[in-house]
């Protein structure tokens, strides 16, 4: 079965500055989806950004980008010029590509931002 | 576009009675749809999945039980509450993989928190 491992339970960032969230996974498959959601003090689960297991390029989304690392299974979330509004839960996320309809979170990461 | 609701937002229950979670997808056919629990500062469990009316994959055996009486329709039930059902629950639905537009994210409803006392 995969695995989705998030090893920072708490992060901290100073406005302004970068961070990075890291997330690690175990699958036996070749093609798969990873993502990134963000779940704030509202509870709503958001999606931040997605990674296909097949592209080599590094998914970007403004101010979101990712490091993904196919052969060591690592799937790291940098947040550039952080804002107060970025403070939130933060899950990795797996999906297999082939016909399983699952999701697996990893445990979250609770990210603050520092004014 | 495409929406999803899920109600009651907030519920609170004395052990040993019932619970009706719904949630319902507006604005597209046959989706796959989830029910998943967060317990307190943990991550998110999935607790049942539907990729038709009328199916339905449980992952963890408890004391809850899923239903899909209609296509866009996805219901968490209890027929007796533990103070062990207490959590934040959340239904998703995302398209079924074999769709064409099948993008592999799931959206997720505003989740309703339930606590049994």
């Amino acid at each position: 079965a995969q695995t989705v491992t998030q090893s920072q339970p708490e992060m901290s960032v100073q406005e302004a500055e970068t961070v990075t969230l890291s997330c690690t996974y175990d699958t036996s498959e070749s093609d798969y989806y990873l993502f990134w959601y963000k779940q704030p003090p509202s509870r709503q689960m958001i999606l931040v950004i997605r990674q296909e297991a097949y592209k080599q390029q590094n998914a970007t989304e403004n101010r979101f980008s990712v490091n993904f690392q196919k052969a060591a299974k690592s799937f790291s979330l940098k947040i550039s010029d952080s804002q107060l509004g970025d403070a939130a839960m933060y899950f990795c996320a797996y999906r297999s590509s082939f016909g399983n309809e699952k999701l697996t979170f990893g445990t979250g990461t609770r990210l603050t931002i520092i004014p | 576009s495409q929406t999803i609701h899920q109600w009651p937002a907030t519920l609170v229950q004395p052990v040993g009675s019932p619970l009706s979670l719904e949630c319902t997808v507006e604005g597209t056919s046959n989706p796959n749809l989830y029910w998943y629990r967060q317990a307190a500062g943990r991550g998110l469990q999935l607790l049942f999945y539907s990729v038709g009316i009328g199916q339905i994959s449980s992952e963890v055996p408890q004391n809850l039980s899923a239903s899909r009486p209609q296509d866009r329709q996805f219901i968490l039930s209890s027929k007796k509450l533990l103070l062990s059902d207490s959590g934040f629950y959340l239904c998703a639905w995302s398209v079924s993989s074999g769709e064409a537009q099948n993008t592999g994210e799931l959206f997720f409803g505003e989740g309703s928190r339930l606590t049994v006392l």
